[in-house]
């Protein structure tokens, strides 16, 4: 049981490149998030699902994209980066949602565009 | 606008006292709450939650204290261990989809 995983763990991207951050959890979770942390900062929720299909924008969505195909799966998808998304980002997952339980949170993708 | 804030950012202690981190939350509504810990170069680890109906929490060598009142959480850490040491978060639910809102965390350091 490998819990939350994320992909890849370090990144440098040019200016405009695109890029996926791959996130995958094996404990059936329907719920699945994406944060990302700035230094110094809490963090900020970006996107949300609450199941396969299903994705909601959350505090900070601007500049990303997500899929839900699978429950296992919830793919972060960057299209144009830009130096402001240099950060670490952290997916997370629940079994129910967030006000019976806690999330499960990967190790995080360092992202740093140059 | 709501926000969870934290009184102090960092806080040393010797190893063997207890910790006090402390958090203030500004949406009264918020019903649920969450303290993390995050050690350097990893994600954040569940602690302790608390829901808006209780006033004091129980883990093993942590307690969680919620008043209401003047909207304030802590996080009391007993005989605090040298592996304690990292950055802990509390976190609110708010909304009605129960997102969480984080605040900017304390760093706790454990002196030998």
């Amino acid at each position: 049981n490998a819990g939350v995983t994320q992909t890849p763990k370090f990144r440098i991207l040019k200016i405009g490149q695109s890029m996926t951050l791959q996130c995958a959890q094996d404990m059936n979770h329907n719920y699945m998030y994406w944060y990302r942390q700035d230094p110094g900062m809490g963090l900020k929720l970006i996107y949300y699902s609450v199941g396969a299909g299903i994705t909601d924008k959350g505090e900070v969505p601007n500049g990303y994209n997500v899929s839900r195909s699978t429950t296992e799966d919830f793919p972060l998808r960057l299209e144009l980066a830009a130096p402001s998304q240099t950060s670490v980002y952290f997916c997370a997952s629940s079994r129910r949602q967030i006000n019976t339980g806690e999330l499960f949170f990967g190790e995080g993708s360092r992202l740093t565009v140059l | 606008g709501e926000s969870v804030g934290l009184h102090l950012p960092t806080l040393s202690v010797q190893e063997g006292d207890n910790s006090i981190i402390n958090c203030a939350y500004s949406n009264s509504a918020s019903d649920y709450f969450i303290w993390y810990k995050q050690e350097s170069g990893k994600g954040p680890q569940f602690i302790i939650d608390i829901r808006s109906n209780m006033d004091k929490r129980q883990g093993q060598r942590v307690t969680v204290l919620l008043n209401k009142t003047v909207k304030h959480l802590s996080l009391q850490i007993a005989a605090t261990q040298p592996g304690d040491s990292a950055v802990y978060f509390c976190a609110e639910k708010s909304g009605s989809q129960g997102n969480l809102i984080f605040g900017k965390g304390t760093k706790l350091s454990v002196k030998p």
